[in-house]
């Protein structure tokens, strides 16, 4: 079975700076996918950025990039260029790489508050 | 195009009760998730339906939990009798369907329904 890790409940960072969520996960699949998921305040969830493990590049999706490390079974979200809306529960999930779809595995969650 | 909706967005029962939630995907999605997350516990898996038929019904906690899927359109989980411990938030999400090169669709998902059992 796959477990995803979050350590860190609660972060806050400064407005315009950066800031990093840790994930880690344990699994004995080698092809899968890595999400971030982020859920504002009394609003849906959404897909920040995805990870397919086969890619030794890391994703980014302009102010988000991701550090995976396949070997150390490391995923951590780089926010750069904090803003406010970027408050959130952030989330680390986990899926197996087959057909027909696939269930998340998640983690318990980051809570993430931007200062001003 | 619409995002997929869960109705109530909020329900408070007694327990031994019923509550029926209900999911209508993004239209064209033929996978169909049921998640919950318990207060401050991960989000964790329920069931998968593709179309009308279930894929995977691994995380449904007990027999209490019957979802279906009306013509592979919406789905309802209903929780019968409600206890104590199915409080939590319900969340649906839904994909395309693309086997093809093993690629996983981004589920999408619903704004979650949250269950208070009393």
């Amino acid at each position: 079975a796959q477990t995803v890790t979050q350590s860190q409940p609660e972060m806050s960072v400064q407005e315009a700076e950066t800031v990093t969520l840790s994930c880690t996960y344990d699994t004995s699949e080698s092809n899968y996918y890595l999400f971030w998921y982020k859920q504002p305040p009394s609003r849906q969830m959404i897909l920040v950025i995805r990870q397919e493990a086969y890619k030794q590049q890391n994703a980014t999706e302009n102010r988000f990039s991701v550090n995976f490390q396949k070997a150390a079974k490391s995923f951590s979200l780089k926010i750069s260029d904090s803003q406010l809306g970027d408050t959130a529960m952030y989330f680390c999930a986990f899926s197996l790489l087959t057909g027909g779809g696939n269930k998340l595995t998640f983690g318990t969650g980051t809570q993430l508050k931007v200062e001003l | 195009e619409a995002g997929v909706t869960q109705f109530p967005s909020h329900s408070v029962i007694e327990k031994g009760q019923t509550v029926t939630l209900r999911c209508d995907p993004i239209s064209g999605h033929d996978n169909l998730y049921w998640y919950r997350r318990v207060m401050g516990k991960e989000i964790k898996f329920l069931l998968h339906f593709v179309k009308e038929s279930k894929q995977d019904e691994s995380g449904m906690p007990n027999n209490r939990f019957l979802a279906e899927r009306t013509g592979g359109t919406y789905s309802t989980l209903k929780v019968q009798p409600a206890e104590l411990e199915d409080s939590g938030v319900y969340f649906c999400a839904s994909s395309q369907d693309r086997t093809s090169g093993g690629y996983t669709d981004t589920q999408y998902f619903g704004p979650g329904t949250r269950l208070t059992v009393l």
